[in-house]
């Protein structure tokens, strides 16, 4: 049980395009979803915090109008990269919690490089 | 401000020996504990954790960790070391129910055979 998904996997795209990145809650309601942005050999860092319905909350120093952030429904969040630049290049990962629960459950991960 | 501190950059320890990784946080309150393993290019995948009662909990794989309230530390443990250990582990700490986690650096595990 609590497993998340995220696609794509991986993904390369030109300086200037946008990309969306999927996390589904594939057998549980996810009522909070998370962001991560991971650089190589660090932590992660918390991009934007969303619930379902509602506008997420980001993290201070995120840009709200480059990384846009839908929650659509309890079991669905996207993360699009708006005009994504080479400093962009990253591993996105999302998260997951459904009522009740005191952990999250993460997605495996999406590697984004920007060309 | 809230921290989780992880002291050891890299862990090395020979296969089927223990291991320990350790963590220490600053948090006030009674906050919840959370020990995740991440392997190259993955996402995080949970161990354990700490939400109250018995300080000592066992979570997946063969690990453990043990709680110490007057340290302030969550330290995790394994009794033999695989080779498969090997990987990213992060301890993370959530200050009450309704806040967001703060994860620690990170510790890399190296199980040598």
């Amino acid at each position: 049980g609590a497993v998340v998904s995220q696609h794509p996997s991986w993904v390369i795209c030109k300086s200037g395009t946008s990309v969306k990145i999927e996390c589904r809650s594939l057998d549980f309601q996810a009522t909070t979803m998370f962001w991560y942005r991971q650089f190589p050999k660090q932590s992660l860092m918390l991009m934007a915090t969303s619930n379902e319905g509602s506008k997420a909350t980001y993290e201070q120093g995120v840009e709200k109008d480059k990384f846009l952030i839908n929650h659509a429904s309890l079991t669905l969040s996207t993360l699009t990269v708006t005009s994504a630049h080479p400093e962009d290049s990253s591993f996105y990962i999302c998260s997951a919690t459904e009522t009740g629960a005191y952990e999250q459950y993460f997605g495996p991960g999406t590697r984004l490089t920007v060309t | 401000a809230q921290s989780v501190a992880q002291p050891e950059d890299q862990v090395n320890v020979a296969e089927g020996n223990p291991l320990t990784v350790k963590c220490t946080y600053s948090v006030s309150g009674n906050p919840y504990l959370f020990w995740y393993v991440q392997y190259p290019n993955r996402g995080l995948q949970f161990l354990l954790k700490y939400i109250t009662g018995d300080n000592l909990v066992k979570g997946s794989y063969g690990f453990e960790a043990e709680f110490n309230k007057s340290q302030t530390s969550f330290h995790l443990k394994k009794p033999s070391a695989l080779v498969s250990d090997s990987a990213l582990y992060f301890c993370a700490v959530r200050p009450s129910y309704g806040q967001n986690f703060v994860f620690g650096p990170g510790t890399r595990l190296s199980v040598l055979p």
